[in-house]
């Protein structure tokens, strides 16, 4: 049963386009969300998060959207830059009873120079 | 500097034999974590520990095992008994009891069994 799921598995675009990662959930105990950024044989890294009770978080180049009612959060990066290229995982928890994250499958983007 | 340090970065196994993947934090975090990384398939808890001397199965424990004799050291186990095992393995540590904030990850072991 995935409860996290990243349907695509990549993503590419131009160097100072915006790029959007996409992220579906099914638990609606969910409360909190993060995206965290793995490059090639290191581990992930945590880049920005959001609570239930938000709709919007925004950190420099890098803004998280939710929509609790269609269970959906994206990742906008603006403007995208070679070095954003990497895979994004979306995580999620039932933050109020202490739950462990649930990870989806992650998305390779590629930023094109 | 406080982190999590994991080793060795790359581990080759014969079939048949056991292996142990070493996971050490000096962040002072209660709970840690043992994930593993197939392409595709995302990150996917083996087990996790939110105190000392305790643990609990993930979502795919068989052919695995741990201990959590200290607070900073969360050692897993590859048994002959996982039949897929070669893999990216990461260890994370967090400072609550299943928090989901705060994960800190080990930059991982790629296992490959020979």
């Amino acid at each position: 049963d995935q409860q996290v799921k990243q349907n695509s598995p990549s993503l590419s675009v131009q160097e100072g386009r915006i790029s959007i990662l996409n992220c579906d959930y099914t638990n609606s105990m969910f409360d909190y969300f993060l995206w965290y950024k793995k490059y090639p044989a290191e581990g992930p890294t945590f880049l920005i998060s959001i609570s239930s009770i938000k709709d919007k978080n925004e950190d420099g180049r890098f803004t998280v959207f939710l929509n609790k009612s269609a269970k959906h959060l994206s990742l906008h990066i603006v403007p995208s830059q070679p070095g954003d290229s990497a895979v994004y995982f979306c995580a999620a928890s039932e933050e109020t009873s202490g739950s462990r994250l649930t990870f989806g499958e992650g998305t390779q983007l590629t930023v094109n120079p | 500097d406080g982190g999590i340090t994991q080793s060795p970065k790359y581990l080759f196994r014969k079939e048949g034999q056991n292996v142990t993947l070493s996971c050490e934090q000096n962040l002072n975090h209660d709970a840690m974590y043992w994930y593993r990384q197939d392409p595709g398939q995302g990150l996917r808890l083996i087990y996790y520990s939110q105190i000392v001397n305790d643990f609990q199965k993930g979502d795919i424990a068989e052919g695995y095992s741990v201990s959590r004799e200290k607070k900073e050291s969360f050692p897993l186990t590859v048994t002959s008994a996982q039949k897929n095992p070669t893999a990216f393995y990461l260890c994370a540590s967090s400072i609550g009891q299943g928090t989901g904030r705060g994960y800190t990850f080990g930059s991982g072991t790629r296992l490959t069994v020979v």
